[in-house]
């Protein structure tokens, strides 16, 4: 089974602060995306990578960078936390770029902004 | 732009059958997928589909004309545990997976 993990299922920071969410995939796959889940909106995508220290912006990126030193680890950093930074985070991964490949969804960071 | 419709809530009944449209307007055409997402959780894969016509997978069925720009996921003999969001996304030209806002099914005894 591939297995996406994420640092923190909950997660609470103030405006201003740096904050970090990292994301893990145990099967070796080359593509992995971060996305926001808001009420009533679809989910957006922010960053996504097709390969180690490769990036490509997604819809959203603004407010928000990201890491892919190794293959399995794909971080999404907030360089300083708003509180309309306050969503769900979820990473996926996939194993390639073929029409029918799923994505696999971690558990999903809950973000609180105060 | 890019937009995906569906219905935002249904409502059915336990051992009933039901049906969440999903209509999308999109730059391309590469496939689209249903995913199933229970309240507090990851969404998880249901169906795929690139070509017209239905696809059966046990309770679950999906169906797709590209030519009306229109997807359906078909749940028979419903039970409670099917009560989660239903999410439908296409993959663009570009490959790129657009995600309409998921419909909430709520399932009554």
């Amino acid at each position: 089974d591939v297995k996406v993990t994420q640092s923190s299922r909950y997660l609470v920071k103030r405006t201003g602060e740096k904050v970090f969410l990292e994301c893990v995939q145990d099967m070796d796959h080359e593509n992995m995306f971060w996305y926001r889940q808001d009420p009533g909106l679809g989910l957006r995508l922010i960053y996504f990578s097709y390969d180690v220290k490769m990036k490509e912006k997604g819809d959203i990126p603004e407010g928000y960078s990201v890491s892919r030193e190794k293959k399995e680890r794909f971080s999404l950093i907030l360089e300083s936390a708003s509180t309309n930074q306050t969503s769900m985070y979820l990473c996926a991964s996939t194993p390639g770029q073929g029409d029918s490949y799923e994505q696999y969804f971690g558990p999903g960071t809950r973000l609180t902004v105060t | 732009g890019q937009n995906i419709d569906q219905p935002t809530e249904m409502t059915a009944t336990e051992g009933a059958i039901v049906q969440i449209n999903c209509t999308y307007q999109t730059s391309g055409f590469n496939g689209l997928f249903w995913y199933q997402q229970h309240a507090g959780e990851a969404p998880t894969f249901l169906s795929y589909n690139v070509l017209d016509g239905l696809e059966e997978k046990g309770r679950f069925s999906s169906f797709l004309s590209r030519s009306k720009g229109y997807s359906y996921l078909l749940l028979k003999e419903l039970q409670m545990k099917d009560s989660a969001s239903y999410l439908c996304a296409v993959k663009d030209s570009n490959y790129q997976l657009i995600w309409g806002a998921g419909t909430k099914l709520i399932i009554k005894p």
